[in-house]
């Protein structure tokens, strides 16, 4: 198994640049999450999903997009890039329910993204 | 409106010995799930232990434990016989009540193990 697959890993974007951050789970996870990480801090949730179709805010949500059309997949879109977006993104994913592994985040490796 | 602390930013420990990392929360919820990741310098996030707000017993994961004291809200993680491969980010998280799953985690602290 793959568990949750980020792409790129790495990606420098001028100013006023758009991107897609690409994320897919091999493991029929219900939820999926994309969190940002500034350096020296703790993780911070940008956008969540509890299925496909369904898409919730998180906490730091402006100038991003999300869509989940698919259980697998959850691309997180940035529009108009901006030097405030400069962060490592990590995309996770979890499952609902019972047992001692529901809720437990699988994250990706993380995608680190610069803007200049 | 949740909130997990983390107070030390960094923490040494000598090869072999034990140590305790501080995590407080705050919550109205009754019921919600307390996590522990390790992030080395490598980056990627690694779960280590889960403690329920029910659960009576303290977790424990190996050499992972975690120090559970629901009515001070602290959710301490000990690492016993601590290894140089221990020295990462350590991150406390809880999860809520509600169907989402999704967590919020601390400031994190940097634990530095000497040989």
């Amino acid at each position: 198994n793959a568990g949750v697959t980020q792409t790129p890993k790495f990606r420098i974007l001028k100013i006023g640049q758009s991107m897609t951050l690409q994320c897919t789970q091999d493991m029929n996870h219900n939820y999926m999450y994309w969190y940002r990480q500034d350096p020296g801090m703790g993780l911070k949730l940008i956008y969540y999903s509890v299925g496909a179709g369904i898409t919730d805010k998180g906490e730091v949500p402006n100038g991003y997009n999300v869509s989940r059309s698919t259980t697998e997949d959850f691309p997180l879109r940035l529009e108009l890039a901006a030097p405030s977006q400069t962060s490592v993104y990590f995309c996770a994913s979890s499952y609902s329910g019972q047992g001692s592994g529901a809720n437990v985040l699988t994250f990706g490796a993380g995608s680190r993204l610069t803007v200049l | 409106a949740q909130k997990i602390t983390q107070t030390q930013p960094g923490m040494f420990v000598q090869e072999k010995e034990a140590v305790t990392l501080d995590c407080t929360y705050d919550t109205s919820d009754q019921s919600y799930g307390l996590f522990w990741y390790k992030q080395p310098s490598s980056g990627e996030m690694i779960f280590l232990i889960y403690q329920g707000s029910y659960d009576e017993q303290n977790a424990t994961e190996g050499r992972y434990s975690l120090n559970f004291q629901k009515a001070r809200k602290s959710a301490n993680l000990v690492i016993s016989a601590s290894q140089l491969g221990d020295s990462a980010m350590y991150f406390c998280a809880m999860r809520g009540s509600g169907n989402t799953g999704k967590l919020i985690f601390g400031q994190g602290t940097t634990l530095q193990v000497k040989p």
